[in-house]
């Protein structure tokens, strides 16, 4: 177990819809990235959250936003929710700026809009 | 543009065979993850390296640099090994890049 734990695990929403997904990173991490995970595609990069400030953003639209707290702990929100937004979303924590480039995911939100 | 591409896509194999997947990426990438994941969607890291070979267990890693190549293996393959593998890049210090996945199925 690697110490990210992401909430909720599933969830449905309607088309329209605003949703928050939770993200607790790793004990002494300071570094959230967010990622979105498509049926039968590889993760691609939503943005990252490095000591509170945004770190680099993905491709995707403004409705995607984001927020981490001073106990690094991360929140992805999602605002007018689009069928295509179903899919698996990710966490992962890191501490680059301490020399550790490795990254520790959480299990997933699996988020179906209808 | 940093890329990173994988192969094969599927993969099916006898239990204990030995297992080889293969991954390419751009320049820009300073280093290489391999990653395991399941169905229920967790993602556990593998092996993270930037140069040489890794060995865990059944498991073997290798980069090389030169050709901006690196392979993942398995040997004495198992069906509790099916899963899906996806290698991913290091750029910019602290991001990733993702491959597409292979989907591995070992059969008993």
């Amino acid at each position: 177990e690697t110490g990210v734990t992401q909430s909720p695990t599933h969830l449905i929403k309607t088309r329209g819809q605003q949703v928050t997904l939770r993200c607790s990173s790793q004990s002494g991490h300071n570094t959230v990235s967010w990622y979105q995970q498509a049926l039968g595609q590889g993760p691609q990069f939503i943005f990252q959250y490095y000591r509170e400030e945004e770190n680099g953003r993905g491709n995707f639209p403004p409705r995607f936003s984001g927020l981490q707290f001073p106990n690094y702990s991360s929140e992805l929100n999602v605002n007018a929710l689009e069928l295509d937004d179903s899919a698996l979303y990710l966490c992962a924590s890191s501490s680059p700026g301490q020399g550790n480039t490795e990254a520790f995911f959480g299990q997933g939100t699996r988020l179906t809009v209808v | 543009k940093n890329e990173v591409e994988q192969s094969p896509q599927n993969l099916t194999a006898q239990e204990e065979e030995f297992i080889t997947i293969n991954c390419s990426y751009s320049v820009g990438i300073s280093a290489l993850h391999w990653l395991q994941q399941h169905p229920g969607g967790g993602i556990v890291s593998l092996f993270m390296l930037s140069s040489g070979k890794k060995k865990h267990g059944r498991l073997i890693a290798t980069i090389n640099i030169q050709e901006k190549h690196s392979s993942l293996h398995i040997t004495a393959s198992h069906p509790r090994d099916s899963a899906v593998y996806i290698c991913a890049g290091l750029y910019n210090t602290d991001k990733l890049i993702f491959g597409t996945g292979t989907r591995l199925q070992v059969f008993p």
